[in-house]
């Protein structure tokens, strides 16, 4: 499975924005970047999605590298909401349904 | 449209005793998926169905756990004999399709704990 590398931890002040950054430099030509988070005590929720192209919807905006082994979610105003385990993960040929958890970075958003 | 329904919410069983879970896809929905949640550790896919068919288990412990989506009804994640290890949190997610391009939406857990 093609892997993803995210620091463990994050930390962020309300109302700035958050820039989560993911690692995926063995990433083939057809895996789709996909975002979850986990807050608290709930099931994963869907953020955002993308191929090569920079995606905004309206809870966050991603950026993808050029040579795609990197990516950037940003959260344009951090809530308390928003904190949370996100988790950048890939979706890979052969199993495109399957989501391969890995350990998340741990949004902690202070007041 | 409501959600992903999973049922119980909090399920404890003694060790060697059956627990079944249960999830209701969220309408329309004809895919879905179980995770597991051990104590603080990722979550791990289980198992993928379809209306009546496994599309793939692979993540499934050969013994004791077994899953179905029948034509009419919700998904059943059932575990025989059930050990304190199997103690975790059992997410079921539902997808309209499979693909690169599809999200999945979870349910809010079942959190099973065994004495």
């Amino acid at each position: 499975d093609a892997k993803t590398t995210q620091p463990n931890s994050m930390e962020s002040n309300e109302e700035e924005p958050v820039h989560l950054p993911c690692n995926h430099s063995t990433i083939s030509g057809t895996d789709y970047i996909h975002w979850y988070r986990q807050l608290p005590s709930q099931g994963p929720e869907y953020v955002i999605h993308g191929l090569t192209s920079n995606v905004n919807n309206r809870m966050a905006s991603l950026a993808i590298a050029e040579d795609r082994k990197s990516s950037t979610l940003i959260l344009h105003r951090a809530t308390l909401r928003d904190a949370a385990v996100y988790y950048c993960i890939l979706k890979i040929g052969g199993s495109n349904y399957k989501l391969t958890f890995g350990k998340g970075t741990l949004l902690t958003v202070n007041p | 449209n409501a959600g992903v329904m999973q049922n119980p919410r909090h399920l404890v069983r003694r060790r060697g005793q059956e627990a079944r879970l249960r999830c209701s896809p969220m309408k329309g929905h004809s895919h879905v998926y179980w995770y597991r949640q051990l104590p603080e550790e990722g979550l791990k896919f289980m198992v993928y169905l379809q209306k009546e068919n496994i599309i793939d288990e692979s993540g499934m412990p050969k013994e004791r756990f077994s899953a179905e989506f029948p034509k009419e009804g919700p998904s059943i994640l059932r575990i025989q004999q059930v050990v304190r290890g199997d103690s975790a949190a059992y997410f079921c997610a539902s997808s309209p399709q499979e693909g690169y391009n599809t999200e999945a939406f979870f349910g809010q857990g079942t959190r099973l704990t065994v004495v």
